[in-house]
């Protein structure tokens, strides 16, 4: 069974604080993995896509990183408006390519000033 | 650009009573369309995906079901709404399955 584990649950960070969040995961072959941002109240918004160990993608002061066992998003230099719960999503791969995202439970992070 | 509308924002609803929750999509033609239930403090579970009109995938057994009468409209239906029902429901669409999907706002369902 593909399984998506998020750490830590919860982060407080203060601003100009660099850190991490942690995306493990186990699929039986993966096609993507896929970073979200999600607002209270609010729907998932796109972050990255990432396919292939090695990769990375940057976008401000995040940026995603991806091995073969996990991901992990980094913060440089956060600020208070980066404040939100951020979730990992896997795509598996199987021979009929018909599989939908399969979702972390996400890292909430709170940015202080 | 491509833009997914979901209504309503809040919905609450009686034990037993009836559900319906429209999704539409535009800008784009023959989307992968989802509906997501995402609980308190939980991740997102896949409800039903379709590929096209009138092709609906249910990924857990459960008390709702979905249809997709036009290519950009997709909704979610319960016929008798239980407490477990209540939850965040959010919409989303996607080029094809291995792509990344996009989430409309997402709605506040309580069922009491």
């Amino acid at each position: 069974e593909d399984q998506v584990t998020q750490s830590p649950e919860a982060l407080r960070l203060q601003e100009g604080e660099s850190s991490s969040l942690n995306c493990s995961y186990t699929v039986s072959g993966l096609r993507g993995l896929f970073w979200y941002r999600q607002d209270p109240g609010k729907g998932p918004e796109f972050l990255f896509t990432l396919y292939s160990a090695g990769e990375e993608k940057e976008k401000e002061r995040l940026k995603a990183t991806l091995t073969k066992k996990e991901s992990f998003l980094h913060i440089t230099a956060p600020k208070p408006e980066d404040s939100a719960t951020y979730l990992c999503a896997v795509q598996p791969a199987d021979k009929a390519g018909r599989r939908a995202l399969t979702f972390g439970s996400g890292t909430r992070l709170q940015v202080q000033p | 650009s491509q833009t997914i509308h979901q209504w309503p924002a809040t919905l609450v609803q009686p034990v037993g009573s009836p559900l319906s929750l429209e999704c539409t999509v535009e800008g784009t033609s023959n989307p992968n369309l989802y509906w997501y239930r995402q609980a308190a403090g939980r991740g997102l579970q896949l409800l039903f995906y379709s590929v096209g009109i009138g092709q609906i995938s249910s990924e857990v057994p459960q008390n709702l079901s979905a249809s997709r009468p036009q290519d950009r409209q997709f909704i979610l239906s319960s016929k008798k709404l239980l407490l477990s029902d209540s939850g965040f429901y959010l919409c989303a669409w996607s080029v094809s399955l291995n792509t990344e999907a996009f989430f409309g706002q997402g709605t506040r369902l309580t069922v009491v």
